[in-house]
């Protein structure tokens, strides 16, 4: 059962604080990797995309892969109150017809003022 | 706009039934998907289309039809509503596969009594 594991949370950090969300996934041959935000009865949308091992950045978030240890997250630097929300992690395998994408369960983060 | 729209946005029904929620994209994206989110669950596919005529089951289909007739469309179908399909639901498009990103639409929020 292929997984991606999450810390639910709730992650609690100070305004203008850096927040690191992480995500765990247990399909090796995994190659696409997604971070969505969803506000509170919101749908889901799309933060940030990293396909390579190493860092991304943009704006004031970066994500960061790591494939061999199977592990990849997400910072938000000089977070706002507005940053709060659940960020979900999506992983993704292209083997199959339709690819394979799996969602976390989310950490919901907090930002205080 | 690019956008992903969903109908009805709040429904309240009784058990046994028949209720159809339509979704619709403008983005001329060939893979359409259906999503369940419950807490504690994450989100859960529940069927997926390739493109016009083609779909197929996802994780959790039981109790679910859905159609593709045409490319921006993909309608789920509840043929006899029970109380456990109370759930918010969310249908997503991207270009050709689950594993390109996702866009979401605002989700509908179906309660069965």
């Amino acid at each position: 059962q292929k997984e991606v594991e999450q810390n639910s949370g709730p992650l609690s950090v100070p305004e203008g604080a850096i927040a690191s969300l992480n995500c765990t996934y247990s399909d090796r041959g995994s190659q696409s990797f997604f971070w969505y935000r969803q506000y509170s009865g919101k749908s889901p949308e799309l933060i940030m995309f990293i396909y390579s091992n190493g860092d991304k950045e943009d704006g004031r978030f970066t994500a960061q892969l790591n494939k061999a240890s199977q592990y990849v997250s997400l910072l938000i630097r000089d977070s706002q109150p507005s940053d709060s929300a659940t960020y979900l992690c999506a992983v993704g395998n292209y083997g199959g017809s339709q690819g394979n994408l799996i969602f976390g369960k989310g950490t919901k983060l907090s930002v205080k003022p | 706009e690019a956008q992903v729209t969903q109908n009805p946005r709040y429904l309240i029904t009784v058990t046994g039934k028949k209720l159809t929620v339509t979704c619709s994209q403008n983005m001329n994206h060939e893979y359409m998907s259906w999503y369940r989110q419950d807490p504690g669950l994450g989100l859960r596919q529940i069927y997926y289309s390739m493109n016009v005529e083609v779909t197929d089951k996802g994780d959790v289909p039981e109790g679910y039809k859905v159609s593709r007739k045409e490319k921006r469309n993909f309608p789920l179908i509840l043929e006899s509503p029970s109380p456990n399909q109370t759930s918010l639901y969310f249908c997503a498009s991207s270009l050709s596969r689950s594993t390109d990103t996702q866009y979401f639409g605002p989700g509908t929020r179906l309660t069965v009594l």
